[in-house]
């Protein structure tokens, strides 16, 4: 069975760059591409961006140029930077897992809550 | 952004029933659609990929249909356990987008 856990800080302060790690067990990370996705307290979700395992990416315009993926084969790894925050940016992140066939996203992490914050 | 707009919104219905949940988007996505139920607390589930192809693990009262821009969702007999969000993902254009959601509550 697959899992997903999101690491990282659960307060940053506004105009720090945030970093989370998603850890990736019970299958290969080369297998498929990995996805970030965030959800404001009440409302609904936005995707962030996917990286693949050969290191392309595709962000969500809405994030501009604040947002940098990458990923660790050797540890079955990826994580998330975005930069400038403010407090919009305030919100669960979640680390999922996506197919190549149809795109789809399948595995989710718990989620993590991050709250920017002086 | 291709935008995807569900309804209705929120909805209530009783156990047994048929409950629909209707997803649109602004262009065609072929059937890069997925369906997912999130309760409280909660990630999101996958319900639904490839517009109509059922998640393993998923009961099979939950059934997708629709290609090009209209797309269904439905829960042939509302199960007590079935109630939460239920959101709509494109999957044809990058940025992914979601619908708004659709709250569902049992009666």
């Amino acid at each position: 069975q697959v899992q997903l856990q999101e690491s990282g800080p659960g307060l940053v302060k506004p105009s720090e760059t945030l970093s989370l790690t998603c850890t990736v067990s019970g299958d290969s990370i080369s297998n498929y591409y990995w996805n970030w996705i965030r959800q404001p307290a009440g409302k609904g979700l936005e995707w962030i961006g996917r990286i693949y395992t050969s290191g392309s990416t595709n962000y969500n315009p809405s994030l501009k140029s604040r947002v940098t993926m990458s990923v660790d084969t050797s540890k079955n790894q990826f994580a998330l930077k975005v930069n400038s925050l403010t407090a919009a940016d305030t919100a669960v992140y979640y680390c999922a897992r996506g197919h190549f066939d149809w795109l789809y996203i399948d595995y989710w992490g718990q989620g993590i809550l991050v709250t920017v914050s002086s | 952004d291709i935008q995807m707009t569900q309804s209705p919104s929120s909805l209530s219905a009783s156990v047994g029933d048929r409950v629909t949940i209707t997803c649109r988007a602004s262009q065609s996505i072929d059937k890069y659609l997925s369906w997912y139920q999130q309760k409280p607390g909660k990630a999101p589930k996958l319900l639904i990929y490839g517009a109509s192809s059922l998640q393993s693990g998923v009961p099979s009262r939950f059934s997708g249909s629709g290609s090009g821009t209209d797309f269904t969702l439905t829960i042939s007999s509302l199960q007590p356990e079935d109630f939460g969000t239920f959101y709509c993902q494109q999957s044809d254009t990058t940025p992914y987008t979601f619908g708004q959601g659709t709250k569902l509550e049992i009666k």
